[in-house]
């Protein structure tokens, strides 16, 4: 198993450009989620999803969206980036919340300027 | 909201001794579950260490212990015979039982560095 993947693993944007991060998993996990981490901080959770058609507001929302579209893939959309946005995006799933052991992708640093 | 706070923001030791990594926690549930998460330069986050709640019993992984204190709303992290590889940021997170999201809260971090 791959486990979480994520791309791109870098990558830098102009303000008010958009682009998805991508994110897949081959563990068959129900849950996924998306996180920034902000330098010097820990993750704060932007985007959940508790099964495919199924996606719901974490801590940080403002300025993404998510799909879910199936139960491998959850991509992260940023619509018109700005500099606040500047960060290192992780992805992560899980299979239940009872055994709710977090499994994380690479994660993919984003720089807005 | 839960909040969870590492209020070392870094520590070292040296190889072969023992570290103890602190963190606090905030809130009024009962039933909940903690964790440490290392994250190594490859910025991998691995988890290190899972303590359920409603466990009175410390959970201990190898070289990787915790003082699980409920009272105290207190979570530490104790590394024995600390190696080179154990080098990393360290990351304590809280997880509500309740709710179906398995949102986590994490803490800030804590740096460590392994002196050979």
């Amino acid at each position: 198993n791959a486990g979480v993947t994520q791309t791109p693993k870098f990558r830098i944007l102009k303000i008010g450009q958009s682009m998805t991060l991508q994110c897949t998993q081959d563990m068959n996990h129900n849950y996924m989620y998306w996180y920034r981490q902000d330098p010097g901080m820990g993750l704060k959770l932007i985007y959940y999803s508790v099964g495919a058609g199924i996606t719901d507001k974490g801590e940080v929302p403002n300025g993404y969206n998510v799909s879910r579209s199936t139960t491998e893939d959850f991509p992260l959309r940023l619509e018109l980036a700005a500099p606040s946005q500047t960060s290192v995006y992780f992805c992560a799933s899980s299979y239940s919340t009872i055994y709710n052991e977090q499994f994380f992708g690479p994660g993919t640093r984003l720089t807005v300027l | 909201a839960q909040t969870v706070t590492q209020s070392q923001p870094e520590m070292s030791v040296q190889e072969a001794e023992t570290v103890t990594l602190s963190c606090t926690y905030d809130t009024s549930e009962s039933d909940y579950y903690l964790f440490w998460y290392k994250q190594p330069p490859s910025r991998q986050m691995i988890l290190v260490i899972r303590q359920e709640a409603y466990k009175q019993q410390n959970a201990t992984e190898n070289r990787f212990s915790v003082n699980f204190q409920k009272a105290a709303k207190s979570f530490s992290l104790k590394i024995s015979d600390s190696q080179l590889g154990d080098a990393a940021m360290y990351f304590c997170a809280y997880r509500s039982a309740r709710g179906l999201n398995n949102d986590m809260r994490f803490g800030a971090g804590t740096r460590l560095t392994v002196k050979p």
